[in-house]
């Protein structure tokens, strides 16, 4: 399978700008990375997602590095808001698609 | 647009009975998958209906299995429950399920088995 592996834990200040790293060196070349955000008590938010090229969007922008094995999530100016625990996600096909998830970082913002 | 629509929000049960829960996607999708959550594996795919057919499958034991209406309503079973079958089950709705959709995903269904 897939897999992805992300911090366990991050913290930022707030204001301040946030890099959360994913790794998923057996990616292959058509799986799209996604990443998605869980606030407590509430089921998993749309953040970003791409396939080979940088993304930005009005939550946040995904660096993808060239050989795709890796990629990092910025969110520009972290703020209370923010604090969630980040997915970073790939479809795997292994006989049928499935998504596999990684464990997710879980980010804390300081005021 | 309402959002994606799972009920019931808290459940209780106890070992060996069977469950079903319900999930409305939003208006024209027609892809819903289902999750397992748990504080010990995470976040885990069950499976996913496109058009009323189970197009993907997670690797879980055939006591757990779903269906799709024609209205792109989505149920799942749990059939015998274990102890261990406790978790937050999500389901999320995409147009056509392809790599490059958003997800949409309801509230959950708190699933406690005693």
């Amino acid at each position: 399978d897939a897999k992805t592996t992300q911090p366990n834990s991050m913290e930022s200040n707030e204001e301040e700008p946030v890099h959360l790293p994913c790794n998923h060196s057996t990616i292959s070349g058509t799986d799209y990375i996604h990443w998605y955000r869980q606030l407590p008590s509430q089921g998993p938010e749309y953040v970003i997602h791409g396939l080979t090229s940088n993304v930005n969007n009005r939550m946040a922008s995904l660096a993808i590095a060239e050989d795709r094995k890796s990629s990092t999530l910025i969110l520009h100016r972290a703020t209370l808001r923010d604090a969630a625990v980040y997915y970073c996600i790939l479809r795997d096909y292994a006989g049928t698609y499935k998504y596999i998830f990684g464990t997710g970082t879980r980010l804390k913002v300081l005021a | 647009k309402a959002g994606v629509t799972q009920t019931p929000r808290y459940l209780i049960k106890t070992r060996g009975q069977q469950v079903t829960l319900s999930c409305s996607p939003i208006s024209g999708h027609r892809s819903v998958s289902w999750y397992q959550q748990t504080p010990g594996q995470g976040l885990q795919f069950l499976f996913e209906y496109f058009s009323e057919t189970q197009r993907n499958k997670g690797n879980f034991p055939g006591r757990f299995s779903g269906r799709q209406f024609s209205n792109s309503r989505s149920e799942m079973n749990v059939s015998t429950l274990e102890l261990g079958d406790s978790a937050l089950y999500l389901c999320a709705s995409s147009t056509a399920g392809t790599d490059n959709e958003k997800l949409f995903f309801g509230s959950g269904t708190q699933l406690s088995v005693l």
